[in-house]
Order: C-alpha cells, then sequence, then structure tokens
C-alpha cells in the first residue's frame, strides 16, 4: 500500500467548477505538500501544511494531521489549471503520491 | 541562476549505452535529491546530497546507477548499460536548509527514453 494515496486520480471538469482534490497518508508527518506538475514536466511547489488552512488566490489547501488527511480546492477553475497535482509528505524523505491529472474544459 | 537547471532536456539512449544527466541547483542550496518518474506516476526518490557528502542513495534501483556532486553544487546522474525499464523522467530539486522540507525547488526534469 501506498504511504500517499491521492483521489481521484483523473478529473476532468468544466470551467468555474469547484475542484476538490484529496490526499490521505498512513504515516505520521510533520508537514505536506502540494505540488503542480505540467505536460512539460515541469514541478511547481503550490503549499507547505502543517495545520489548517492555506490560501493563495483561487487555491485552497487544508489539512486534518489527526485524520492524516489533506485537501487541495480550486475555485472558479479555469483551462490554465488544467495539470497533474501532487500531494508529498516528510517522512524520512519526500514521498509523493501518483497525482491527479485535472483537465478544466472551457 | 534563478531555479534548478537540468540538461539534457530530452535523451534518447539505445539499451546498453550509458547516459549522464545534470543537474545544476540554485546557487547556495545545500540539499539536492533526485527522483525518479515513471509515466502516470508519481515521483520516487533516487538519493540525496547535503552539499558533496551523499547521505542517503537508498532509493537507486541497482548499481547501475550512480550520482555525484564532488563540489557540492552541480550533480550528475549516471546510469550505466541502460536497460528499457530505465525510461523515465529524472527529476531533480534543491532546498536550503539541510533535509529540510522547506523551499523545494525542482528542475524541469530530463525524459530519459531507452530504444
Amino acid at each position: 500500500k501506498n504511504e500517499v494515496e491521492q483521489s481521484p486520480q483523473n478529473l476532468t471538469a468544466q470551467e468555474g467548477e469547484f475542484i476538490t482534490i484529496n490526499c490521505s497518508y498512513s504515516v505520521g508527518i510533520s508537514a505536506l505538500h502540494w505540488l503542480q506538475q505540467h505536460p512539460g514536466g515541469g514541478i511547481v511547489s503550490l503549499f507547505m501544511l502543517s495545520s489548517g488552512k492555506k490560501k493563495h488566490g483561487r487555491l485552497i489547501a487544508t489539512i486534518n494531521i489527526q485524520e492524516k488527511h489533506s485537501s487541495l480546492h480550486i475555485t472558479a477553475s479555469h483551462p490554465r489549471d488544467s495539470a497533474v497535482y501532487i500531494c508529498a509528505v516528510m517522512v524520512e524523505k519526500l514521498t509523493f503520491g501518483t497525482g491527479t491529472r485535472l483537465t478544466i474544459i472551457p | 541562476g534563478a531555479g534548478v537547471s537540468q540538461s539534457p532536456r530530452y535523451k534518447v539512449a539505445k539499451r546498453g549505452q550509458d547516459v549522464a544527466l545534470r543537474c545544476d541547483p540554485i546557487s547556495g542550496h545545500v540539499s539536492l535529491f533526485w527522483y525518479q518518474q515513471a509515466l502516470g506516476q508519481g515521483p520516487e526518490f533516487l538519493t540525496y546530497f547535503q552539499n558533496e557528502a551523499q547521505l542517503d542513495k537508498s532509493g537507486l534501483p541497482s548499481d547501475r546507477f550512480f550520482a555525484e556532486r564532488p563540489e557540492g553544487s552541480v550533480s550528475t546522474l549516471k546510469i550505466q548499460r541502460t536497460q528499457q525499464e530505465d525510461s523515465a523522467v529524472y527529476l531533480c530539486a534543491s532546498s536550503p536548509p539541510a533535509r529540510g522540507f522547506y523551499g523545494y525547488t525542482f528542475g524541469s526534469g530530463t525524459r530519459l527514453t531507452v530504444v
């Protein structure tokens, strides 16, 4: 079993929809990362969370340490949000989920 | 430079060929990581350097894989006698503090295709 599980694996939505991507992990961590990977392969760090909630523009990330669960939300989604979103946790090394491929249709 | 630079961007190698992948981290970043990302999968840890010291190489899949960072800046990941299962994107990331979780910056990766 992977230490980091993401759902859904693939998500297609219409422009403007509210998007939620989930991440569950099975080990104790000190912090969790949400990353965005574009088709060209480059990875951008979106958030680092250790508790509560963070917001940046249309992106919101929440984490519940007790339940070992985090969510990434995108409000008013746009086609340029189309990418793979990856959850990663720091255990002894950074451990990644398999990613959620998001496609926003105009 | 402003970001982590990896070269080449794409590499096609014949099976059995040796390849060398380069990573130029952000200047001053102490920690450097290599990851392997197979198609449709999340990145998998390969190895970690703190300055020039290779502190963790537990993720290297075989002794055909070798990484070095001799002067604590540029790193090279070498794969000897490449096999088809080595085809993947190889990502490099650097961060300022020693083994910290903060400030990870990823390169764009090198896509290796072994034919």
